[in-house]
Order: C-alpha cells, then structure tokens, then sequence
C-alpha cells in the first residue's frame, strides 16, 4: 500500500523560493510505472495541477508556472520534490504530491500541507 | 482560471440524481479521457470515474460518468447526505498539460 507524505516548509517569504519533498513509502518510484505529481489547492477555491516527472526524468508543467517551476526526482531517497521560485501571496495554497498511474488519473495522494507565503 | 468548466454548484434531496456537468474543448475532453473527483473538506481529492465511465473498486456503483464530444457528465443517483462534498472533472490537454475543472459544489437538501 502505496503512502505519500510531503515535506512542510510552512511560510516562505515573498520572492524567495518554496521548496517542497514528497516521501513516498509502500512503492518504489524508480518502477517505470508511474508518473509523479504535484498539485496545489489555494484556500476556497479550485485544484491547480503543477507538473509531474517520469522515472526517466522526463517533466511536463503547467504552463501558467513553467518559467518558475521545478521537479526533480531521487531515486535513492524514493522521493521527489517540487520548486516554485519569486512566490507571492497567490502562490498560498495545500500542495498534494500524488501518483499518477495515467493522465490525470491519481490513485494515491498525499495528505497535503499548506504553504503560507508571507512576509 | 480553468479551461474546462462546471456549474459552480448543484443539489437535491436524498434520493434524487443529480448531474454535474464537465465543459472543455477539442485539445482537452474532446480528444482525452476525463476523470472525476470528489473532495470532501479537509480531505484530498478521491478518485470517483476514470476513463470517462470507470469506476475504480470499491466506489459505490450511484455514481456513473459519461462523456460525449466536448462535455462530460458525473451522475449521482440515489443522493445521499454523505455525498455533499466539491466535485472535480479532470483531463489532459494536448499541450501536455493536465487540467481540473471548476469545480462543483453539490449540496443535499
């Protein structure tokens, strides 16, 4: 049984940098099998979807935060993280990590955490 | 400020259907499956429909999705005050790029 488990930075200051880590237990990452998600969910409001990453390395983002977004992959840890540069207040949401098995189908999330940006 | 739209809210009193309509276009629920989502607060979002009519194991066989052209439909029959909760329509666009609905508030009277 497949568990994730996200990092908490908490608050981030605007214009710095949010970093995020995904701990994915019961499954390794490096199988070949799934893709690798993150998404977010401001207070009130809406699913966001961030990007995901392959096994390969291979990435694909949400063009509305590819020039600032980032996910990486590490194997040895069976984790993968998430950047998100120059935050601002509208970047405040819970951010899940979750796995795809295809598409925009998510069979297992994270329990998510919410990222406060102030200053 | 999604591409693919819902009703921002629906209801009905236990027992009745209801249907939660999910709006896209050519790149996204037209040419891709569409997958449906229902989120109760505080929760993560639980898997509902994929493949436009699929359900996973242990969804209970009241929910039913279909999909025609660019529209996709989430059908609750037999509504139930635990089904009060948002419900997401999602799907992929052929920019490579996954994409949730609006979003729909489904309340039981």
């Amino acid at each position: 049984h497949v568990q994730l488990q996200e990092s908490s930075p908490g608050l981030v200051k605007p214009s710095q940098t949010l970093s995020l880590t995904c701990n994915v237990s019961g499954a390794s990452i490096n199988n070949g099998v799934y893709y690798w998600t993150w998404i977010r969910q401001p207070a009130g409001k809406g699913l966001e979807w961030i990007g995901r990453i392959y096994t390969t390395g291979s990435t694909n983002f949400n063009p509305s935060l590819k020039s600032r977004v980032t996910i990486s992959l590490d194997a040895s840890q069976n984790q993968f993280s998430l950047t998100l540069t120059s935050v601002t207040a509208a970047d405040t949401a819970i951010y899940y990590c979750a796995r795809l098995t295809e598409w925009l189908h998510v069979d297992s999330w994270g329990r998510g955490t919410l990222v406060t940006v102030s200053s | 400020q999604s591409v693919v739209t819902q009703p921002p809210s629906a209801s009905g009193t236990p027992g009745q259907r209801v249907t939660i309509s999910c709006s896209g276009s050519n790149s996204n629920v037209g040419s891709n499956f569409v997958y449906w989502y229902q989120q109760v607060p505080g929760a993560a979002p639980k898997l509902l429909i994929y493949r436009n009519d699929r359900r996973p194991s242990g969804v209970s066989d009241r929910f039913s999705g279909s999909k025609s052209g660019t529209s996709a439909s989430l059908v609750i029959s037999g509504l139930r005050a635990e089904d009060e909760a948002d419900y997401y329509c999602a799907t992929w666009d052929d920019g490579l790029r996954g994409v949730f609905g609006t979003g729909t508030k489904v309340t039981v009277l």
